[in-house]
């Protein structure tokens, strides 16, 4: 089964920071990586697919790159409420997997 | 406006098994992938299975032996049943409706609000 890596695994940033999270996977899933944004008290909700075409919706601000094994979820100027818990999820393979999270915090 | 509305038993008792069925209102049955995801408290997301409307279904592996997800095209309505439960299927459980982008990938793109299923003597 194909493995994800998320890391960090949690990060403070300031109102306005450049935030980056990293996901890598196993072996090669091609572009087929989609970001969930997870807030307490509700269910997940799709962020990017295929690695980085943004959902009709999501604020510009939030954007994603790579292919092959390496990803990267971008907040470009991190605002309030995007405080949430963030999973990377592969669907190359006929079963799914979701990294481990990313938490961000505001400090 | 498409909805999932999920519903099942919330407390079970060792070796019992799990039961919780996921209702599609207002949109298409067709041509979907329709999955169970779970998130034991304090954890992250683990997928459990999907079945499409026509084809057999896909589980993870680590769960395969203890779990059956079926449809019921008739009723729009897909169900995950787990068996002899322990203390570590305990966990929110959400059903969510898989979309296919080109034929290639596919997302999560709508999600029910989940189940809290609780599993203690």
């Amino acid at each position: 089964d194909i493995q994800m890596t998320q890391s960090p695994s949690s990060l403070s940033a300031s109102i306005g920071d450049r935030v980056t999270i990293t996901c890598r996977a196993s072996q090669s899933i091609r572009n087929y990586l989609n970001w969930y944004q997870h807030k307490p008290g509700k269910p997940p909700k799709l962020l990017i697919h295929g690695a980085s075409t943004l959902l009709n919706g999501v604020p510009s601000r939030f954007s994603g790159s790579g292919s092959g094994t390496d990803f990267t979820l971008t907040i470009s100027s991190l605002q309030p409420e995007d405080l949430a818990t963030y999973y990377c999820q592969q669907s190359y393979s006929t079963r799914l997997a979701f990294g481990g999270g990313t938490k961000v915090e505001i400090k | 406006q498409v909805q999932l509305q999920q519903w099942g038993a919330g407390l079970l008792k060792p070796s019992e098994t799990l039961s919780l069925t996921c209702a599609v209102y207002g949109g298409s049955f067709r041509g979907y992938y329709w999955t169970w995801i779970r998130q034991p408290p304090g954890k992250g997301l683990e997928w459990i299975g999907e079945i499409a409307h026509s084809g057999s279904p896909n589980y993870n592996s680590t769960l395969k032996s203890r779990v059956t997800i079926s449809i019921d095209t008739s009723k729009n309505q897909f169900s995950l049943k787990v068996t002899s439960v322990t203390a570590a299927d305990t966990a929110l459980y959400y059903c969510a409706r898989g979309e296919t982008w080109d034929g290639t990938y596919y997302y999560l793109d709508l999600w029910g609000r989940g189940n809290l299923v609780s599993v203690s003597s």
